[in-house]
């Protein structure tokens, strides 16, 4: 069964403390791993999509990579404006037409 | 303008009560979901709509009907509402292809 597990539930750093999310999947043929940012009373927000093992992705301090088994959220030097919480979800080519969520890793950075 | 809107966006209501939650779109995506979202839990899909004539369950359907108006509106319903469906309810849109999706802002739905 596909399955993603986000960790940690919860991220307190300091402004400019780097640091990473991490998204453990397990999935029958990954079709496509995905990241959003949602904020308190919003909709999800799309960030990256990876497809395969070794990708990379970019937006201004976040980086997302992508192995076999898991993917990263890297954020470096965030800022207060970065809190927020990081879905990951992924697809598969068997699991038909399903999107699998993560349930997030709530983030805060404090000034 | 947002591009995906839902109403109403709050929405308390009694148990057996029927409901309806209504999405609209801007965007000029033919695909439309309807997730629900718990704590501790991920987004889980209700129904999902390729295209007008196309009606997806998705993983958790039983209790909610939909119905798509036209490619732009896509309503969710709970028939006879229970304390358990007590959730945030998120549409979502996406122009196929693969699969990013773009949300709208959600409704907080409580039963009592």
């Amino acid at each position: 069964e596909d399955q993603v597990t986000q960790s940690p539930e919860a991220l307190r750093l300091q402004e400019g403390e780097s640091s990473s999310l991490n998204c453990s999947y397990t999935v029958s043929g990954l079709r496509g791993l995905f990241w959003y940012r949602q904020d308190p009373g919003k909709g999800p927000e799309f960030l990256f999509t990876l497809y395969s093992a070794g990708e990379e992705k970019e937006k201004e301090r976040l980086k997302a990579t992508l192995t076999k088994k898991e993917s990263f959220l890297h954020i470096t030097a965030p800022k207060p404006e970065d809190s927020a919480t990081y879905l990951c979800a992924v697809r598969s080519y068997t699991g038909g037409f399903k999107t699998i969520f993560g349930a997030g890793t709530r983030l805060f950075v404090k000034a | 303008d947002a591009d995906v809107t839902q109403t109403p966006r709050n929405r308390i209501t009694k148990t057996g009560k029927r409901i309806m939650l209504e999405c609209s779109q801007t965007k000029g995506h033919d695909r439309m979901y309807w997730y629900r979202q718990d704590p501790g839990l991920g987004l889980r899909l209700i129904y999902y709509s390729f295209d007008v004539k196309d009606i997806n369950k998705g993983e958790i359907s039983d209790g909610y009907s939909v119905s798509r108006q036209a490619q732009a509106k896509f309503s969710l319903s709970l028939e006879s509402a229970i304390p358990n469906q007590t959730a945030l309810y998120f549409c979502a849109t996406s122009p196929g292809g693969l699969d990013t999706q773009y949300f709208g802002p959600g409704t907080r739905l409580t039963v009592l």
